[in-house]
């Protein structure tokens, strides 16, 4: 198994609090996403990095913000949590770019709820 | 926005029945993947299919990508109760990866 940890595994907070989630990987990856899950919605990429300080948004990045200091860790943080932030949050990685070369590996996700 | 559509959602079968899966879209793609998801666990890659018209086969899992790279699909020959789970398909457009909206499967012992 590819070695991806997500802290925290779960998570409960207040509308209107800060939170972050860490991904860490022991691959050197270059390239790490984060995915929200929600019922009938599959998985939507949230934000990606392609290197150290390299990052982009992906097609539901409002109300998020990474960084990545370390080609080992990618953050995500909700500046302000939203009740419509609640799900589980993917984080994966992969070696290159181009996915039928090099297939994406999850963590084992954080379930977020907000209240 | 690329979409891709699975069906059937949900899918409740006996041990050693048949099934079929389904995940299309309107959209070209330069690949396709299935993935299998266990409850409290991330998705686990179970084929890339690359060429249109191409066929996979993984022990009793047969992956068909179809001619014009829009669409594929999943067939379980026999299925057995650890084929439960959620299965996503995923195809690569440029630059980006779209998500099924997931098909999951239980078999019943």
């Amino acid at each position: 198994d590819a070695g991806i940890t997500q802290s925290p595994r779960h998570k409960v907070t207040e509308t209107g609090t800060p939170v972050t989630l860490r991904c860490h990987q022991t691959e050197n990856h270059r390239y790490m996403y984060w995915y929200r899950q929600d019922p009938g919605h599959g998985l939507r990429l949230i934000h990606y990095s392609y290197g150290v300080k390299d990052t982009d948004k992906g097609e539901v990045s409002d109300g998020y913000s990474v960084s990545r200091s370390k080609t080992e860790d990618f953050l995500l943080t909700l500046e302000s949590a939203t009740s419509s932030q609640t799900s589980v949050y993917f984080c994966a990685i992969s070696e290159m770019s181009g996915h039928y070369n090099s297939p994406l590996h999850f963590g084992n996700g954080t379930r977020l709820t907000v209240t | 926005t690329q979409l891709l559509e699975q069906s059937p959602q949900f899918l409740s079968i006996q041990e050693g029945e048949n099934l079929t899966v389904y995940c299309n879209s309107s959209s070209v793609f330069s690949s396709l993947q299935w993935y299998r998801q266990e409850p409290g666990e991330g998705p686990v890659l179970l084929v890339t299919v690359v060429t249109g018209g191409e066929v996979k086969k993984l022990k009793r899992l047969t992956f068909q990508f179809g001619d014009a790279r829009k669409d594929s699909s999943l067939h379980i020959t026999a299925a057995q109760p650890g084929d439960t789970g959620l299965y996503l398909c995923a195809g690569e457009g440029y630059q980006k990866v779209t998500f099924g909206t997931g098909t999951k499967l239980q078999v019943i012992p």
